[in-house]
């Protein structure tokens, strides 16, 4: 069974900076590329960032470009999500998700329950 | 960047009866569409992928037609757990791969 745990949200003030990590279990990890998808408090989904399957490509929403790193280790088996001058906008639910090939360029196939990331002063 | 349409923003259907739920692309997404069913207090759920694919588990009710910029997911004979809000997905352009902002069902 697929499985991916998110882990590392909280609550920073505006300026801060959080680390995100996802851990994936019941697949083959290095075999496919990987996507962070956040979701405002009662908002709709955007896609943040995406990298494909050996970490060599990495691509990012502009609003977050230049902020946030996206990076993968495919020994632990695990995403993460480096977020720098973090902004009340980047509030929401952050979705750890692997894409259905091995670049980021698919369909989200499988979805954790999120971690909830707020920016508050 | 592709910007996703979706109408109507909210359907309401009673149950057994069929749900068609529509998804315009601002430009030609080829055949790059996605649609995903979100229950409340769940994570989304992949239900059709490349316009018309069923995901590995999905009842055969739900359905996806399409091409090019008009796109429709049509679910067949409603039941009650399909409350939900379902989002199109177009991931034939970077950047970035553009969510419509979702169709809420509701049941009568």
């Amino acid at each position: 069974e697929v499985q991916l745990v998110e882990s590392g949200g909280g609550v920073v003030r505006p300026g801060g900076s959080l680390r995100l990590s996802c851990a994936a279990s019941g697949f083959t990890f290095d075999d496919y590329g990987m996507t962070w998808v956040r979701q405002a408090p009662g908002k709709g989904l955007e896609w943040v960032s995406g990298i494909n399957w050996h970490g060599g490509s990495t691509v990012y929403v502009d609003s977050v470009e230049g902020r946030f790193t996206i990076s993968r280790d495919n020994v632990k088996n695990s995403l993460y999500l480096q977020m720098n001058s973090l902004r009340a906008d980047d509030t929401g639910v952050y979705h750890c998700a692997r894409a259905g090939g091995s670049g980021y360029d698919y369909a989200i196939d499988y979805w954790g329950q999120g971690t909830l990331v707020t920016v508050s002063s | 960047e592709i910007v996703m349409t979706q109408s109507p923003a909210t359907l309401s259907v009673s149950p057994g009866e069929r749900a068609t739920l529509s998804c315009r692309a601002s430009q030609s997404v080829t055949s790059n569409l996605a649609w995903y069913q979100q229950k409340p207090g769940q994570a989304p759920r992949l239900l059709i992928y490349d316009v018309s694919t069923r995901a590995t588990g999905i009842p055969a009710r739900f359905s996806g037609s399409g091409s090019g910029t008009e796109f429709t997911l049509t679910i067949s004979s409603l039941l009650s757990e399909d409350l939900a809000v379902y989002y199109c997905q177009q991931y034939d352009s970077w950047p970035p791969y553009t969510f419509g902002q979702g169709t809420k069902l509701e049941i009568k």
